[in-house]
């Protein structure tokens, strides 16, 4: 079946550190890839999406590109800020249907 | 523009209980999802309605959950009787057509003892 993969955290960054957090995918069919993000006591919303090979999402600095050769849709960014903290979550939804299959999150911490 | 709303946020029951969630989505959205998130995990879809119809239900534990969306606006989540592998986060989502992005409401945390 459909699944993702992402690095286990948390994660720990001083402010202005790179960040990378490493996705993966399997999917049966040809997906769409997101980036979801749930800010402590908010819920899930989503940061970046991309719906074909090496297209590039990016949202409020953060960008991911989707490998198709890799199966991989890692999200980056260069500086992050203290306000960045919050769990993340790489997710995939096959074209035509939208439930989406969701990694098990990452939680990142930047402290300042 | 009105998020999607959820409530309880919080509900502590014991096993064996019951408990309903409610969901009120984004006015004129037409699908709406329920997924649970356990502690440690990433959602997963419990089922799928487009307007009152349910589309995907193939998740749902039918022999405990059950949910309606009657006149195809909000939703009612229910547990009967709830176990305690069922202590979760119960996350609604809705979207304006089957492929347009999803928003998502706060949760209810579900603590099952």
């Amino acid at each position: 079946g459909d699944s993702v993969t992402q690095m286990e955290g948390p994660v720990t960054l001083s402010e202005e550190a790179f960040l990378t957090i490493n996705c993966t995918y399997t999917a049966t069919g040809y997906p769409s890839l997101f980036w979801y993000v749930q800010y402590p006591g908010e819920g899930l919303q989503l940061l970046l999406k991309a719906t074909k090979a090496d297209d590039k999402g990016s949202n409020k600095g953060f960008e991911a590109t989707y490998r198709k050769e890799t199966t991989s849709f890692h999200l980056e960014k260069g500086s992050v800020q203290v306000s960045d903290s919050a769990v993340y979550f790489c997710a995939l939804s096959v074209q035509g249907a939208t439930p989406l299959v969701f990694g098990k999150g990452t939680r990142l911490s930047v402290i300042a | 523009e009105a998020g999607v709303a959820q409530s309880p946020r919080y509900k502590i029951i014991e096993k064996r209980q019951s408990v309903a969630f409610w969901c009120n989505p984004i006015s004129g959205h037409a699908t709406l999802y329920w997924y649970q998130q356990i502690l440690g995990q990433g959602p997963k879809l419990l089922i799928q309605f487009q307007n009152n119809g349910v589309v995907d239900d193939s998740q749902l534990p039918k022999d405990r959950f059950s949910a309606e969306r009657l006149k195809g606006v909000d939703s009612t989540l229910k547990i009967q009787p709830a176990k305690l592998e069922d202590s979760a986060v119960y996350l609604c989502a809705s979207s304006f057509r089957l492929d347009n992005e999803q928003f998502f409401g706060p949760g209810t945390r579900l603590t099952v003892l």
